[in-house]
């Protein structure tokens, strides 16, 4: 199994500006991804963080509103850029180990934009 | 687009009660079907990962059944404790490497 931390686990942000999220994963992993959930909402898939380049995002998201990093197999980042009311959420890390039908997940950052 | 949905919404129960919920999910190109319990400010936990039409999985007093022919899966909690309340989320996946695809969850409330 993995153990995946995410920082911080909540924040309240003014409308324009932009959070980073982290995500750290204790083992090494081949595939990481970004979900969000919005109240009421199911989860949803933004994006795969891919090591060492540019993310795959999923329709509906684009890299200059949650442009990923992935500088290595075990961390990766999410920024919320230019953050409006409708991004209040919460903002999942996930994780799939090589040869794992499995995917583990972060607690979660819960978003509040003011 | 992959419509995967869970019923019910939400759930009360007794403490003792069994319960049980749906998943359905699109019965073509079916690769894995993932259930997920989800407390409050912790980690989606995963329960099962299911691959095979007829498969029967069980962890304690919670146990889930797959049909990939019909496309649904059943999860059932035996003897409900209070300590079962939480969100259980269930997620198709059409191959290995590719998305989950979640349904909107079944919130499960257990009365002492």
């Amino acid at each position: 199994s993995a153990v995946i931390s995410q920082k911080p686990s909540r924040d309240i942000c003014q409308r324009g500006t932009s959070l980073t999220i982290q995500c750290q994963v204790d083992s090494q992993v081949t595939m990481m991804f970004w979900y969000r959930q919005q109240p009421g909402q199911s989860l949803t898939l933004i994006a795969t963080a891919n090591q060492g380049s540019e993310a795959t995002y999923e329709s509906g998201f684009v890299i200059d509103k949650f442009p990923i990093s992935r500088p290595n197999l075990t961390f990766s980042t999410l920024t919320v850029s230019n953050m409006s009311p409708e991004d209040s959420s919460i903002y999942l890390c996930s994780a799939e180990l090589a040869g794992s039908y499995e995917q583990f997940f972060g607690p979660g950052t819960r978003l509040t934009v003011l | 687009i992959l419509n995967v949905e869970q019923s019910p919404q939400s759930l009360h129960v007794q403490e003792g009660d069994s319960t049980n919920f749906t998943c359905s999910f699109p019965s073509s190109n079916f690769y894995a079907l993932h259930w997920y319990r989800w407390e409050t400010a912790k980690s989606p936990e995963a329960l099962f990962v299911m691959t095979l039409n007829g498969d029967e999985k069980k962890k304690g007093r919670i146990s889930a059944t797959l049909n990939t022919k019909e496309g649904y899966s059943y999860l059932y909690i035996k003897g409900s404790q209070p300590e079962d309340s939480a969100t259980y989320l269930c997620a198709f996946r059409v191959n290995a490497g590719n998305m989950l695809t979640f349904g909107g969850g079944t919130r499960l409330m257990v009365k002492p």
